[in-house]
């Protein structure tokens, strides 16, 4: 199994709305990423999480709080969007947490939000 | 992480070899090379990565110059489901940071 899943693949939400974006990977990675995408750009990096902690947090506003709950699940919880936030919204994982050598990260399909 | 630059955008005809080059001038020892490829609305997809010899799989070659300053992804038969956004990304001790990519588009 090499899938990294994320649900939903779409979300519209209002401006005041809580929810949350699930990724789900089988693989045994021990680093789990979520990126941004603009339409016509390329995918921007948000967070790293390796072991399960949060390694990295690329200046991502507060209304986007990401989770780890165990090693297979990121969650990416979203709270008082604002309409920019729109976007398509990847997860990625890969075996090993930054310094890893020559290995590859997988991505889901996205979850593409669109805040109303 | 290395910075790459890699041409806007690209034709190639279907059936023939598709030739994308990136440019990594500021590339380090230690830092690879991938390629991604990103079809419409879809998660990157990793196509190859290497270090410093050249690489083949069953999607793609990589052909890495010999100071390392620049890399040039091949797919030997082009098909129309080829059509998509080529990013070429250096990693090193951090993580995947996507830049601008190529969008290649093969014609019938």
């Amino acid at each position: 199994d090499t899938e990294v899943t994320q649900t939903p693949k779409h979300l519209v939400m209002g401006m005041t709305n809580k929810k949350s974006l699930k990724c789900e990977q089988h693989m045994g990675h021990r680093a789990m990423y979520w990126y941004k995408q603009k339409a016509k750009k390329p995918p921007e990096l948000m967070f790293v999480y390796s072991y399960e902690k949060l390694s990295i947090n690329e200046s991502v506003p507060s209304r986007f709080s990401p989770e780890c709950p165990n090693s297979s699940l990121l969650n990416l919880h979203l709270h008082a969007l604002q309409p920019e936030d729109s976007a398509l919204y990847l997860c990625a994982s890969s075996q090993y947490p930054q310094g890893g050598w020559g290995t590859e990260a997988f991505f889901g399909q996205g979850t593409r939000l669109t805040v109303v | 992480d290395a910075k790459t630059t890699q041409p806007t955008s690209m034709d190639c005809a279907e059936g023939r070899a598709a030739n994308l080059p990136c440019n990594h001038s500021t590339i380090s020892g230690n830092e690879y090379v991938y390629w991604y490829r990103q079809i419409h609305s879809q998660g990157p997809q990793y196509i190859i990565h290497g270090l410093k010899n050249n690489e083949t799989n069953e999607m793609a070659s990589l052909i890495i110059t010999e100071d390392r300053k620049s890399s040039t992804l091949i797919l030997p038969h082009a098909t129309l489901r080829d059509t998509a956004v080529y990013y070429c990304i250096v990693k090193g001790a951090n993580n995947l940071f996507f830049g601008t990519g190529t969008r290649l588009t093969v014609i019938p």
